[in-house]
Formats: C-alpha cells, sequence, structure tokens
C-alpha cells in the first residue's frame, strides 16, 4: 500500500461551487501533511500546510486533518476556472527527511 | 532570490549516453531533493541530501547517483540512460525546522530514445 492514498479523478465542479478533495495515509506517526497545487507542465507550488487536528485556513482553501482517521482534505470555496489543476497531497517521511506524495487528484472547475 | 533552479530545461539523450542534471538553491536550505514525476505514477523522490555532505536513497534510485556539491548545489547524475529513465525530473529544497515548506525547481524534462 503506498504512504499517500488519492483519488486521480477527474473531479469536475462548476464555477462558484466548492471543490472536495481527499487524501488518507497508512503512516500513523506521520505529523506535518501538504498540499500542493501544480498546473499542467509547471512544477508543484505549496498551498496548505497542516499540522494539528482540525482545521487551517487561507483565503478560499481550508485544509482539514482527522489523525484517527487518517485522512486529511482540502476545500476549495467558491472555485474558479484558475483552480484547474492537479492537487498533490503530501506527508513528511518518517525521520522528517522528505516529503512522499500521494499521485494527486485533477480538478477541473467549469465556468 | 532565484529559489531553485534546474539546467537544463529540456534533453534528449540516447540510450546508454550519460548526463548530470544540475540544481541549485539560494535560499539556504539544508535539504535538497530529486524527484522524478511520471504519468500515473506521482512524484518519486530518487535520493535526497538532509545536510550538506550527505546523502540517501529514496524510493527509486537504481540508474541514478548524486553529488550535494556545497549547501547551494544538488546534481543528478545519469552513467548510462535508459529509456525507462525518460521522465521529467524536479528539484526541490526544504526548509530544516518548522514550518517544513518544501519548493521545487522549474523541472528538466529528459528524453531516452
Amino acid at each position: 500500500q503506498k504512504e499517500v492514498e488519492q483519488n486521480s479523478g477527474p473531479l469536475s465542479v462548476p464555477e462558484g461551487a466548492i471543490a472536495s478533495l481527499n487524501c488518507t495515509y497508512s503512516d500513523r506517526g506521520s505529523q506535518s501533511f501538504f498540499w500542493y497545487r501544480q498546473y499542467s507542465g509547471k512544477s508543484p507550488e505549496l498551498i496548505m500546510s497542516i499540522y494539528s487536528n482540525g482545521d487551517q485556513e487561507d483565503g478560499r482553501f481550508t485544509a482539514q486533518l482527522n489523525k484517527a482517521s487518517q485522512y486529511v482534505s482540502l476545500l476549495i470555496r467558491d472555485s474558479q476556472p484558475s483552480d484547474s489543476a492537479t492537487y498533490l497531497c503530501a506527508t513528511l517521511h518518517k525521520a522528517g527527511t522528505a516529503l512522499i506524495f500521494g499521485k494527486g487528484t485533477t480538478l477541473s472547475v467549469s465556468s | 532570490n532565484a529559489g531553485v533552479t534546474q539546467t537544463p530545461k529540456f534533453q534528449v539523450l540516447k540510450t546508454g549516453q550519460s548526463m548530470t542534471l544540475q540544481c541549485a538553491q539560494d535560499m539556504n536550505h539544508n535539504s535538497m531533493y530529486w524527484y522524478r514525476q511520471d504519468p500515473g505514477m506521482g512524484l518519486r523522490l530518487i535520493y535526497y541530501s538532509a545536510s550538506e555532505g550527505t546523502t540517501d536513497k529514496g524510493e527509486v534510485p537504481n540508474g541514478y547517483n548524486v553529488s550535494r556539491l556545497n549547501k547551494r548545489e544538488f546534481s543528478l547524475r545519469l552513467e548510462s540512460a535508459a529509456p525507462s529513465q525518460t521522465s521529467v525530473y524536479f528539484c526541490a529544497s526544504k526548509t530544516s525546522g518548522t514550518p517544513y515548506e518544501q519548493y521545487f525547481g522549474p523541472g528538466t524534462r529528459l528524453t531516452v530514445t
């Protein structure tokens, strides 16, 4: 089982809707979680970090962490066509040495 | 402040040829990484360097070697390229303590024929 699992999608939402992206992880010891956005042909860009249970909000983005369920999610409110991209979930590998990534979920926002 | 830079941006190799991918960061980060990204496979860690003078294997190290030349530079070498190494290669660097923020370079698109 890969350490970080994501549904590859595509996830399609209309403009203005809430997009919900989900991620599960296998290592109960993982403490730090990250969401990256990657536009086609570009490099991944960090958009959210979350380290404790609950919600972390930044503008239209909310990251949610539930360590008991080993589940991380990203909510994008008021989705825009410019949010269309692949979203990568990552956790800090044991020993805190490297990020391990899921395969990513492709989001498509239609106008 | 350029962040993480990579050269070259594109490269085509024939099977058996060798080449070195260069990476440099100007953020004074201790840790640096090489990933490859293939369709349907996500980002996979090849090698990393937690600090100057140390390197360690990641998930897919076979066929690659690395050198941490100094704190700024971390190179990836393909000694004898194979078609299976056709991929997009990303270099990244990361802060040592919290927040653990990892930043990526623009990538190198490598094709091995």
